[in-house]
């Protein structure tokens, strides 16, 4: 059973903080990796994708990976409440024939 | 361009019925994901197709099925609704299966009485 797992929060910072998101699988095998965000009474809108060891930044968001240990992070510098939001993990084993697999999600809260 | 049209948007259904929904992926996406997101659950994978064939299904009872037609749409259905099925139901498209870069639909919520 391939899973994904989160913490379920809620993760609350303050505005301008760094918020620090974690994500561990199960899967060895897994390949391509992926965060989306979703806000409440929305559908999931994806934010970074990382395939790599190491560290990915993309605007005030970097993702960091680290196969070795099977978890897959994301950070947020400098956090607005527009970031409050249910963040989720998802990992993919990028074999050819299976599904995205998505965490449960953790919810951020950006305190202003 | 436009994005992933899922109708209906809401749906309220009674035990037993059957239920049709349908999604428009991106124009020029052929892969079509669907995903049932229940508060308790998450996220769970139902179905996905690509050139109208069946690639994955997840583990989800024989009353779930689906559909993709040759203009890349896709429907699935639902029969004998049970009160657990009540959920938001998401679609999602990509160019090809290895791009899992998903653009999500807004989903039909669907609530069995």
């Amino acid at each position: 059973q391939k899973e994904v797992e989160q913490n379920s929060g809620p993760l609350s910072v303050p505005e301008g903080a760094i918020a620090s998101l974690n994500c561990t699988y199960s899967d060895r095998v897994s390949q391509s990796f992926f965060w989306y965000r979703q806000y409440s009474g929305k559908s999931p809108e994806l934010i970074m994708s990382i395939y790599s060891n190491g560290d990915k930044e993309d605007g005030r968001f970097t993702a960091q990976l680290n196969k070795a240990s099977q978890y897959v992070s994301l950070l947020i510098r400098d956090s607005q409440p527009s970031d409050s939001a249910t963040y989720l993990c998802a990992v993919n084993a990028n074999s050819g024939n299976t599904p995205l697999v998505f965490g449960k999600g953790t919810r951020l809260s950006v305190i202003a | 361009k436009a994005g992933v049209t899922q109708t209906p948007r809401y749906l309220i259904k009674t035990r037993g019925q059957q239920v049709t929904l349908s999604c428009s992926p991106i124009s020029g996406h052929r892969s079509v994901s669907w995903y049932q997101q229940t508060p308790g659950q998450g996220l769970q994978f139902l179905f996905e197709y690509f050139s109208e064939t069946q690639r994955n299904k997840g583990n989800f009872p024989g009353r779930f099925s689906g559909r993709q037609f040759s203009n890349s749409r896709s429907e699935m259905n639902v029969s004998t609704l049970e009160l657990g099925d009540s959920a938001l139901y998401l679609c999602a498209s990509s160019p090809v299966p290895t791009d899992y870069g998903y653009t999500f639909g807004s989903g039909t919520r669907l609530t069995v009485v």
